[in-house]
């Protein structure tokens, strides 16, 4: 069973701490994805990699950062986490551009900054 | 640049009745389409996909969507819903990038 995992279910913050979530598949994908999932907003890509150590910017990368020194693990790392980070945040991958390069997601992990 | 829209943001039924939801795209070239379906408490999982094809695509627990092209619509569709259909559902569309861009979901809640 294909699986990605993220790090944490919940998390709580304070505001200004630099907060690391991790993300790895089992499924030998070259990309992978994090995704905040707001009510009424849908999912909206903060960050995608298509390769080790490449990345490359969503529509909402500002005040995020990620990290892929493995192919089955991406970070996403805020660097001090504000209050308006509070939200949803998923992790997927995928195959390469190809007929079935769906996208496979995590549980999710759930931060409250505070 | 791509759009997707979700015109139904929260549909209320009861079991048994039939179920359709929308979902238009703004697109120029090639698209591949999907919704993906969220239960209470769950991931985010693949109802069904539309890569080529018959536009008529048949998924999981008895969901088929349609693809129309002339409108740049692929709605969701159920004959009869149930209570373990609750859930909220996204539509998503992919372009010539490995990027989906997803609409902004429909929460469906199924009375018994």
């Amino acid at each position: 069973d294909v699986k990605v995992t993220q790090s944490s279910r919940y998390l709580v913050k304070r505001t200004g701490e630099k907060v690391f979530l991790e993300c790895v598949q089992d499924m030998d994908h070259e990309n992978m994805f994090w995704y905040r999932q707001d009510p009424g907003l849908g999912l909206r890509l903060i960050y995608f990699s298509y390769d080790v150590k490449m990345k490359e910017k969503g529509d909402i990368p500002e005040g995020y950062s990620v990290s892929r020194e493995k192919k089955e693990r991406f970070s996403l790392i805020l660097e001090s986490a504000s209050t308006n980070q509070t939200s949803m945040y998923l992790c997927a991958s995928s195959h390469r551009t190809g007929a079935y390069n769906e996208q496979f997601f995590g549980p999710g992990t759930r931060l409250t900054v505070l | 640049a791509q759009s997707v829209s979700q015109h139904n943001h929260h549909v209320i039924l009861s079991e048994a009745a039939s179920l359709e939801l929308g979902c238009n795209y703004s697109y120029g070239g090639t698209v591949n389409l999907f919704w993906y379906v969220q239960y209470p408490g769950q991931h985010l999982q693949l109802l069904l996909k539309y890569f080529s094809g018959d536009p008529l695509v048949k998924g999981i627990k008895g969901f088929e969507a349609e693809f129309i092209k002339s409108k740049f619509s692929f709605n969701l569709r159920k004959p009869s819903v149930q209570w373990s259909d609750t859930a909220e559902y996204f539509c998503a569309v992919k372009g010539n990038t490995d990027k989906l861009i997803f609409g902004t979901g429909t929460r469906l809640q199924v009375f018994p």
